[in-house]
């Protein structure tokens, strides 16, 4: 089993729907997580950490870790074109273990 | 703003053939990585280095070398390129915090 498992993609939404990207994680251990954003022929960058249960919003992307059911998502508000991307996430802890990604596309 | 800076973007290299693959970071950081990409395999570490001169195996770290003489740079070594080694190369770094900064990626083939 991955330690990372994410939902798989492609997931395509209308321009100002909402997105929601999931992850589960193996390791019981994992207590943060973060999501990278990577558009197409671009390296990853990160866009959202969350260190702890519940939610945490950064304007129109809000995170949300439930550690009892070992899930973590990032759901994306008005999605604009500009979203399309691949979404990869990653625990804190361990020796630098991705999830495969789950690519979004945004259709105006 | 940090900067990780890698030699090259595109590289053509024949099979047998000795790759160096270089990666710079500018902003004092501790830990340097490299991951290969690859479509369906998603990212995948080979090697990473927490300080200079040590280094640690990754997932994937069979057929790569890897050299961290100063803090600021991280080597990847290919002894002898073969062309299951055609990949996206890409090199991370980060400060004691595990959040990471990419470099714009090394598209390698090996024909």
């Amino acid at each position: 089993q991955k330690e990372v498992e994410q939902n798989s993609g492609p997931l395509s939404v209308p321009e100002g729907a909402i997105a929601s990207l999931n992850c589960t994680y193996s390791d019981r251990g994992s207590q943060s997580f973060f999501w990278y954003r990577q558009y197409s022929g671009k390296s990853p960058e990160l866009i959202m950490s969350i260190y702890s249960n519940g939610d945490k919003e950064d304007g129109r992307f809000t995170a949300q870790l439930n550690k009892a059911s070992q899930y973590v998502s990032l759901l994306i508000r008005d999605s604009q074109p500009s979203d399309s991307a691949t979404y990869l996430c990653a625990p804190t802890r361990g020796k630098s273990t991705f999830g495969d990604g789950t690519t979004l596309t945004v259709k105006p | 703003d940090v900067k990780v800076t890698q030699s090259s973007r595109y590289l053509v290299k024949r099979t047998g053939e000795k790759v160096f693959l270089e990666c710079v970071q500018d902003m004092d950081h501790e830990n340097m990585f490299w991951y290969r990409q690859d479509p369906g395999l998603g990212l995948r570490l080979i090697y990473f280095s927490y300080d200079v001169k040590m280094k640690e195996k990754g997932d994937i770290p069979e057929g790569y070398s890897v050299s961290r003489e100063k803090k600021e740079r991280f080597s990847l070594i290919l002894e002898s390129a073969s062309t299951n080694q055609t990949s996206m190369y890409l090199c991370a770094s980060s400060l004691g915090r595990p959040e990471q900064y990419f470099g714009p990626g090394t598209r390698l083939t090996v024909t």
